[in-house]
C-alpha cells in the first residue's frame, strides 16, 4: 500500500532563517505531488505541484521555492523565512490522472 | 477563480444525531471528494464522487454529487464522539495534476 511521509512534524525557526521540508512517498511510481499550507482555523492553500522530476507549478508568488529532485521524494524551501509563513504544511499525492489527493501527515511551522 | 462555499461553519450536535453539511461551488467540477481532519493531522478521505447524480456511501457517512455538478453534500447518521473535526469539501476538474479547490470547513462538535 502507499504511504506518505513528512519531516519534520514540528518546526520552530527564527525569522530571516532558511526552511527545508522533505515529502517522501512510497509504494507508487511517478506521482503527481502536492505543498498546500494551511493557517490556523482555515482551509487549505495549494502551493505547488508536480507532476514529474524536475517540473515543478507554483500556484501564488511567495517567498517559498519547491523542488523534486527525485520521483516520491517532494522539498519545500526556502532562503528567509518571514513571520507570515508560519502555518501547517501539508504534502499530498495522487495518481497520474490526478483521480484523488491523499495527505501525508503535515509538518508544523512556526516562524519567530 | 473557482469558489467553494460551506456550510455550515461550525455545528454542535449531541451524540446520536444526524448531521448534514454541503457545499456549493461557481464553477463545474468533475470529481467532488469529501475529507476529515483531525486537530494536527492530515486530512483523511472519507468519499469520493466521480458522476453527477451519484450517491455514494462509507458506514454511516453519505455523500452526494449534485446533478448541476455545482454542489455537494455530506451526511453523517447516529454521530459518535470520533466524529469530532474539521470536514472539507474538495472540487476536481479531471486533467494532468487535477488540482484540488478546497471549501472553508465545518467544524463538528459532538456532546455526549
Amino acid at each position: 500500500s502507499q504511504t506518505i511521509h513528512q519531516w519534520p512534524a514540528t518546526l520552530v525557526q527564527p525569522v530571516g532563517s532558511p526552511l527545508s521540508l522533505e515529502c517522501t512517498v512510497e509504494g507508487t511510481s511517478n506521482p503527481n505531488l502536492y505543498w498546500y499550507r494551511q493557517a490556523a482555523g482555515r482551509g487549505l492553500q495549494l502551493l505547488f505541484y508536480s507532476v514529474g522530476i524536475g517540473q515543478i507549478s507554483s500556484e501564488v508568488p511567495q517567498n517559498l521555492s519547491a523542488s523534486r529532485p527525485q520521483d516520491r521524494q517532494f522539498i519545500l524551501s526556502s532562503k528567509k523565512l518571514l513571520l507570515s509563513d508560519s502555518g501547517f504544511y501539508l504534502c499530498a499525492w495522487s495518481g497520474t490522472q490526478g483521480e484523488t489527493q491523499y495527505f501525508g501527515p503535515g509538518t508544523r511551522l512556526l516562524v519567530l | 477563480g473557482q469558489q467553494l462555499n460551506q456550510s455550515p461553519q461550525s455545528m454542535f450536535i449531541q451524540e446520536g444525531e444526524d448531521v448534514s453539511m454541503n457545499c456549493t461551488s461557481s464553477s463545474i467540477f468533475n470529481t467532488w471528494l469529501w475529507y476529515k481532519q483531525d486537530p494536527g493531522e492530515g486530512p483523511v478521505l472519507l468519499i469520493a464522487l466521480y458522476k453527477a447524480g451519484e450517491l455514494t456511501s462509507n458506514g454511516r457517512l453519505t455523500a452526494q454529487f449534485g446533478i448541476t455538478r455545482k454542489d455537494s453534500f455530506l451526511n453523517i447518521s447516529a454521530s459518535i464522539p470520533s466524529d469530532v473535526g474539521i470536514y472539507f469539501c474538495a472540487g476536481q476538474l479531471t486533467g494532468t495534476a487535477s488540482k484540488l479547490t478546497f471549501g472553508t470547513g465545518t467544524r463538528l462538535q459532538v456532546t455526549l
